[in-house]
């Protein structure tokens, strides 16, 4: 089946960086869409890309879908303490349904 | 505004226990779907309904059940659970179709023992 690869697994960063995390797929998607899960809490959506070359912004977050379709980049700019969390990507797979990555867990350095 | 909810926020069974996990939404989207979260796997679909009595299977359906009776309504039943079926399940729900926004509840917390 399709799969997503995201990466990197866990960032560490320290407060007032700026963060990217990146996802790929192993064929052509036709939606992105980006999450941030909390602990405890389910996962809340961030950006929806649906067309390649797209570029849309969310406050400091930034994502844009690949022109080749395959990939996309969530970019978070000036980091701050409540960025902690884990970022999901996902896309349209087979069957027309979404399949998401397996995220990635940033930790901000206060 | 309630959005979509989940209920019970945690739940510890025996296995080969009946277990039913509920899911409301408020805000009359056609589409439902229920997921699991397990580490290492990331979310992945078990069942979805595109509107009131049309279910399909998701990546892993075997030993849930699923209805639909009323738009707002999507339960999922563990017909006899198992160990394996200890994970985070979560709801979603979308308004457009199952390769758009969804927008998912706070998730209910499985374990069987």
């Amino acid at each position: 089946g399709q799969q997503l690869n995201q990466s990197p697994q866990s960032m560490f960063i320290q407060e007032g960086e700026d963060v990217s995390m990146n996802c790929t797929s192993s064929s052509i998607f036709n939606t992105w869409l980006w999450y941030k899960q909390d602990p405890g809490e389910g996962p809340v959506l961030l950006i929806a890309l649906y067309k390649a070359g797209e570029l849309t912004s969310n406050g400091r977050l930034t994502a844009q879908f690949g022109i080749t379709r395959k990939d996309s980049f969530l970019n978070i700019s000036a980091s701050i303490p409540s960025d902690v969390g884990i970022y999901f990507c996902a896309g349209q797979g087979y069957g027309n349904k979404l399949v998401f990555g397996a995220g990635t867990i940033l930790r901000v350095k206060s | 505004d309630a959005g979509i909810t989940q209920s019970p926020r945690y739940k510890i069974t025996e296995t080969g226990r009946q277990v039913t996990l509920m899911c409301h939404q408020t805000w009359s989207h056609s589409y439902m779907f229920w997921y699991r979260q397990d580490l290492g796997h990331g979310l992945r679909l078990i069942y979805y309904s595109a509107a009131a009595d049309i279910t399909d299977k998701g990546e892993v359906p075997d030993g849930y059940v699923v209805s639909r009776s009323k738009t707002e309504n999507f339960p999922l039943t563990l017909e006899s659970a198992t160990r394996s079926q200890t994970s985070v399940y979560f709801c979603a729900s979308s308004e457009v179709g199952p390769s758009y926004e969804q927008y998912f509840g706070p998730g209910t917390r499985l374990t069987v023992t």
